[in-house]
């Protein structure tokens, strides 16, 4: 079972460079999001989507974009990137509703310089 | 500002000792879950509550959510080292987001 996979394990931007981040999962679900994990912050939610070509906005949504072309993929886009987006980045999905688990990717490492 | 707040953030003990993580909101959630997180490794669920009142035991582990569905807290039972690790709380508002607090780290010494 692959559950939700993230692409790259590991990356390293300079500022002001771009990349995406992939993500994908094979369960079916509807609702697909995309948290950063900081040191004392929790995970703080970026862009969620609640089925294919819906989007909306987290928390800290300012410096990133996603799109939901299908159901199984979710890519989350640095469009340039800054020191502050250092951080670990999770993927995650679940069944749109009351109460249901979600699933994590095993997370992305970023480090912007 | 957190939508949620987690106390405290760290916690060191020792093996057989007994404790309580908090977790609190001003704002009511349609759930509560709790998630345990290792190094390297993306958030596991742990339980869900979804009732006012509502008590959950897994094993050493009791859940509680709290009367006006604002709070919740985790209390471990005789804490063994496989129990160290951020133990995460996240209430779903609006059917379509999740928010989770900073975390609790668990260090359980043998």
């Amino acid at each position: 079972n692959a559950g939700v996979t993230q692409t790259p394990k590991f990356q390293v931007l300079k500022t002001g460079q771009s990349m995406t981040l992939q993500c994908a999962q094979d369960m079916n679900h509807e609702y697909m999001s995309w948290y950063r994990q900081d040191p004392g912050m929790g995970l703080r939610l970026i862009h969620y989507s609640v089925g294919a070509g819906i989007t909306d906005q987290g928390e800290v949504p300012n410096g990133y974009n996603v799109s939901r072309s299908t159901t199984e993929d979710f890519p989350l886009r640095l469009l340039s990137a800054a020191p502050s987006q250092t951080s670990v980045y999770f993927c995650a999905s679940s069944y749109r509703g009351s109460g249901n688990t979600i699933y994590f990717g095993e997370g992305s490492w970023l480090t912007v310089v | 500002t957190q939508l949620l707040e987690q106390s405290p953030q760290f916690l060191s003990i020792q093996e057989g000792e007994n404790l309580t993580v908090y977790c609190n909101s001003s704002s009511v959630f349609s759930s509560l879950q709790w998630y345990r997180q290792e190094p390297g490794e993306g958030p596991v669920l742990l339980v869900t509550v979804v009732t006012g009142g509502e008590v959950k035991k897994l094993k050493r582990l009791t859940f509680q959510f709290g009367d006006a569905r604002k709070d919740s807290s985790l209390h471990i039972t005789a804490a063994q080292p496989g129990d160290t690790g951020l133990y995460l709380c996240a209430g779903q508002y609006n059917f379509n987001k999740f928010y989770f607090g900073s975390g609790t780290k668990l260090n359980v010494k043998p």
